[in-house]
């Protein structure tokens, strides 16, 4: 049990679908991110949020499009995606002190047919 | 550009040998430093952090990593590593930035322990 709870734990979707991932955070933190991990590359930060706002966003994709309702959840909505964005996506979640210390979840492993 | 480095992918050892897996990174002024493990099938966990003060830091299960901060390196060690660490390691760094704590990563060093 981690505190960050991801779903679906796996996804499979056509480069036509749309769907959604899931974050929840029980930790009673502010600040909330998207990371991607792919084979043989270093951890991408895709978005990060601070108190519900976007406050960083890495050149992602406008097919990928995140949502934070409140400090507590995060989603990613994901569209027309294509077979190489196929990778582990990693909610974390911090107290947004600056420190730098993440709690991370167990991910969602995206494939893209 | 700021970044971290990782000089060791793939590092295979013997049970009860000591380890050292390297980490550096670019970037001038005052960062916070992070070692994270990731256990097969496991969500990452921190193995350990420096702020400030001692540059040797100790954490969980056995590990420590010395900060040096002339060379810009924060290597992990352990003096005797067992089966159990068989895991991926991940340096990472917060460098100063205008949103909350996002985190850079090395690339990731993947260790195999053999029995």
């Amino acid at each position: 049990e981690t505190g960050v709870t991801q779903t679906p734990r796996h996804l499979v979707m056509g480069m036509t679908n749309k769907k959604s991932l899931k974050c929840e955070q029980h930790l009673g933190h502010n600040a909330m991110y998207w990371y991607k991990q792919s084979a043989k590359k270093p951890l991408e930060l895709m978005f990060v949020y601070n108190f519900k706002e976007q406050t960083e966003n890495n050149s992602v994709p406008s097919r990928f499009s995140p949502e934070c309702p409140n400090s507590s959840h995060l989603f990613l909505h994901l569209h027309t995606l294509q077979p190489e964005d196929s990778a582990l996506y990693l909610c974390a979640s911090s107290h947004g002190r600056g420190t730098g210390e993440l709690f991370f979840g167990e991910g969602s492993r995206l494939t893209v047919l | 550009a700021q970044s971290v480095s990782q000089h060791n992918h793939h590092v295979i050892l013997s049970e009860a040998a000591s380890l050292e897996l390297g980490c550096n990174y670019s970037y001038g002024g005052t960062v916070n430093l992070f070692w994270y493990v990731q256990y097969p099938g496991q969500h990452l966990q921190l193995l350990l952090k420096y702020f400030s003060g001692d540059p040797l830091v100790k954490g969980i299960k056995g590990f420590e990593a010395e900060f040096i901060k002339s060379k810009f390196s924060f290597n992990l060690r352990k003096p005797s590593v067992q089966w159990s660490d068989t895991a991926e390691y991940f340096c990472a760094v917060n460098f100063p930035r205008g949103g909350a704590d996002g985190l850079t990563f090395g690339k990731g060093t993947h260790l195999i322990i053999q029995p």
